[in-house]
């Protein structure tokens, strides 16, 4: 079955980096964009960022662009996010997805919270 | 990129309808139907309900469909049940080829 795993939060210190990744199992991951959604404690869904199905492609959105970096290694059938200069409004549970077609986001993961606190 | 305007919570007793709304621009809602909706239990990860505007996926219930006229993309729930009670986001593709998430609208069922 189709899952996806985010691993790699925790704490860091603002200003600091910290890079994320999300395994990704039951599908052929080259063959799917993939996206990073994150959700502050309590608030809504924001979205991050996006990569095509071979990584050509980024887009980010204006909060991270030039300090998150998405990348995929499809021979470890892996998403990552390289987050740098991190800001206490950066904490959040951070969420990959699998891109079903045009942002359709079928299957996520379960999570991994990011907490920049000095 | 400002987030699509929802409403913040919406009610209803089971058995009825509700519909909650989610706003954007011409540049999102109003220019693709790439309109998606999600569900999100507390806990939980995001579910798909909705994709491009009026599609269900395999194995969401047929009570739930989306509409959108302009700016404005719609999902209603008919026939409320208490497992509805959950917070619905919107997300729609934009003209900068990223995506925008509603604010959230937290669904009580009385």
């Amino acid at each position: 079955q189709v899952q996806v795993v985010e691993s790699g939060g925790g704490v860091v210190q603002p200003g600091r980096s910290l890079r994320l990744s999300c395994a990704a199992s039951g599908f052929t991951f080259s063959s799917y964009a993939m996206h990073w959604v994150r959700q502050a404690p309590g608030k809504g869904l924001e979205w991050v960022a996006v990569i095509s199905y071979d990584g050509s492609n980024k887009y980010y959105a204006d909060s991270v662009k030039g300090r998150f970096t998405i990348s995929r290694d499809t021979s470890k059938n892996t998403l990552y996010v390289q987050m740098n200069s991190l800001r206490g409004e950066d904490t959040a549970v951070y969420y990959c997805a699998r891109d079903e077609s045009l942002g359709i986001l079928g299957y996520w993961g379960q999570g991994t919270l990011v907490t920049v606190s000095s | 990129q400002s987030a699509l305007t929802q409403p913040a919570s919406v009610s209803g007793s089971p058995g009825q309808s509700i519909t909650i709304s989610c706003t954007g621009t011409s540049s999102d809602v109003g220019g693709y139907n790439y309109v998606s909706w999600y569900q999100q239990h507390p806990g939980k990860a995001p579910k798909l309900m909705i994709f491009d505007v009026t599609y269900r996926p395999s194995g969401v219930s047929n009570r739930f469909s989306g509409s959108k006229s302009g700016n404005t993309a719609s999902l209603t729930i008919s026939g409320l049940q208490a497992e509805d009670e959950a917070d619905y986001y919107c997300s729609s593709y934009t003209s900068s080829n990223t995506w925008v998430f509603g604010g959230g609208t937290k669904l009580t069922v009385l």
